[in-house]
Formats: C-alpha cells, structure tokens, sequence
C-alpha cells in the first residue's frame, strides 16, 4: 500500500499567518491528491482534489500543488475558521490512504 | 442539497454483526459511486470501501476484505455496509461519503460526507 506523511503533525499559528502543510506519498501518486478539513465531532470537508483544484466554495486562500511524490496545502492567511485537523488523501491506487493529519492551533 | 444521513450503529460484543445505512437525497444517487470511511477514536481516517453506481465494481480496503460487505439500492437511494466478526479495533464513527464521479477503478475522493454513526466493539 501507498504510505502518506504529513508534516508537521502539529502546527501554532495566529491569525493572518501564511501556512503550509507537506504530504509525502511513498511512491509517485501522479497528482491524485485530495486534502480535507475537519473540526472536531464533525465530518471532513474537502478542499483541494487533484492536488491543484479548488472544490467549488472552498474560499481562494486555500491553494494546493505537487505532483508525484511530494504535495502541499497553503493557506494565504489564516483565518478564525480555519484552525482544524487537515488531512491529504492519494486515490492513485486501491488503497485509498490517508495521512496521518495535521492540526492546526491557535498559536 | 445534498444530504447523507447515515444509521445504524451501536455497542456490538466482539464477534458480533451490524448492519450499516446511509440515506442519501438532493443529489443523483444513482450516478454516483459512493464510499464508507472510518475514524477510529481519536485518530485518523481510514478507507473502507468503495462501490460502482451499478455495483458491478467494488473495493475493500485489504486490512478488511472477508468481514465487510458494501450494497447500495438505487430504488432506494440507500447505501449500506455489513459488518461481521467485529473486533475492538473496528470501533469508530463510519461516514458514508459521495465520489463525484459515475465511474471508479479504485476509491477516489469524496466530496460529500454524512455526519457518521458510532460503532462499539466492547465486552
């Protein structure tokens, strides 16, 4: 199975912080990224599909690139509602998996 | 607007069944692939399966292959996950989730989720 590794598994920020998220698959998953948000007791909202693509009402602060092996997720200036457990996912082979998650605090 | 309503859940002894649903409407159930994921307490999330819109094409996460079997009725508008042989370790909130696409050759991604129903293994 493809492994995936976010990093870092925790992150401080504050308000108006440019932020960015890694994900590594442990081999070439063309672009067949997906990122989520989650906040907690709720379900996942997609975000980015495709590594680049914006889901339609996801606001343009979020902004995902990469291709192969080595993905991010940036968010321009982090807002009040942005501060969630994010998650890549590769849909390049049967196994579907997710990273590991990373958290975003309040700093 | 879309909408995912999954049951069924509940506290199962080990060893035991459940039978899981997802309800879906505002949407073409029927052109739609669709998928369950699981969150174990306090993790991350895990795949589980994934099926066709005329079921003909279906896909387990490996780790699950033998207990789990994914149904959808399409007269229905209804998705659904069997669970046998559950063990501790299958305890977690199982969402049932949307693959915008009428076509998979493997899970994709997920653009709509339901709100999850629990799942216990306990003694």
């Amino acid at each position: 199975d493809i492994q995936m590794t976010q990093s870092p598994s925790t992150l401080s920020a504050s308000v108006g912080d440019r932020v960015t998220i890694t994900c590594r698959a442990s081999q070439s998953i063309s672009s067949w990224l997906a990122w989520y948000q989650q906040k907690p007791g709720k379900a996942p909202k997609l975000l980015i599909y495709k590594a680049s693509s914006l889901e339609t009402g996801v606001p343009s602060r979020f902004s995902g690139s990469g291709s192969g092996t080595e993905f991010t997720l940036t968010i321009s200036s982090l807002q009040p509602d942005d501060f969630a457990t994010y998650y890549c996912q590769q849909y390049n082979s049967y196994s579907g998996t997710f990273g590991q998650g990373t958290k975003v605090e309040i700093k | 607007e879309v909408q995912l309503v999954e049951s069924g859940g509940g506290l199962v002894k080990p060893g035991g069944s459940l039978r899981l649903s997802c309800a879906a409407s505002g949407f073409s159930f029927s052109s739609s692939c669709m998928n369950w994921v699981r969150q174990a307490p306090g993790k991350g999330l895990e795949w589980v399966s994934s099926i066709s819109t005329t079921s003909n094409y279906i896909y387990y996460a490996n780790s699950l292959k033998g207990r789990f079997t994914i149904s959808r009725d399409n007269a229905k508008n209804s998705l659904y996950l069997q669970v046998n042989s559950l063990r501790a370790e299958d305890t977690a909130v199982y969402y049932c989730a949307r693959t915008p696409t009428d076509y998979i050759s493997g899970p994709y991604y997920f653009d709509y989720w339901g709100q999850g129903t629990q799942v216990t293994v306990s003694s």
